[in-house]
């Protein structure tokens, strides 16, 4: 079957960097997203990698090794703004989105 | 810029009543999804429609059907709703013909409640 395994909660501190990570099994693969989703609120794309390396806009990065099945997304000098959940997505090879359940970041002052 | 509307944003439902939920984008997507999202699960893929006129069953279909009538709207319909279709429901769309990759575009969503 397929599966996409990301961690259910992580805490960080206001300034610091976090690092989620995301693995994923699938059929056939067609590239990883990452979406931003704050509480009672619709998710909204933050990143789509396809090869294998860093992709970095502005704090946040994300990283894809399409050998290993992982994926991280790095978010760096945390603000209290990016408390939120965020959702790994796998494209696989019939185009369709296999999500994971999310990881919900919380960020302390 | 409108984008993905969803249309009612809250409905509170008796068991067994049906409704309608409305998703209308505006920018000329191909692709329109409903999914549902429940606490401490990913989103799952109830329907998807890949152009006007076609739709599909997706992760959890039962109880839901679909139409896609004109290009712009993907309706979503419960036919005699059950406490277990309590859910925040979400359409999406993309643009693109097949095989092409995009992001999703999310409307905002429309809380549910079957009592």
């Amino acid at each position: 079957g397929q599966n996409i395994d990301q961690p259910t909660e992580m805490t960080a501190t206001e300034g610091a960097i976090v690092q989620i990570n995301c693995t994923y099994q699938t059929s056939g693969f067609n590239g990883l997203f990452w979406y931003q989703q704050h509480a009672g609120e619709a998710p909204t794309f933050l990143s789509y990698n396809v090869l294998d390396g860093l992709e970095e806009k502005g704090r946040f990065s994300s990283f894809l090794s399409r050998s290993k099945g992982y994926s991280y997304l790095l978010l760096k000098e945390l603000q209290m703004k990016d408390s939120a959940s965020y959702l790994c997505a796998v494209m696989d090879s019939n185009y369709q989105l296999i999500w994971g359940a999310g990881t919900k970041l919380i960020i302390k002052p | 810029n409108a984008g993905v509307t969803q249309t009612p944003k809250f409905r509170v439902l008796k068991t067994g009543q049906s409704m309608t939920l409305l998703c209308a984008q505006d920018m000329n997507h191909e692709y329109m999804y409903w999914y549902r999202q429940d606490p401490g699960m990913g989103l799952r893929l109830i329907h998807y429609s890949v152009g006007e006129g076609t739709t599909a069953k997706g992760e959890v279909p039962d109880g839901y059907n679909v139409s896609r009538l004109k290009k712009q709207n993907f309706l979503l319909g419960l036919e005699s709703a059950a406490p277990s279709q309590t859910s925040v429901y979400f359409c999406a769309s993309r643009p693109g013909l097949a095989g092409e990759v995009g992001e999703l575009f999310f409307g905002e969503g429309s809380r549910l409640t079957v009592l």
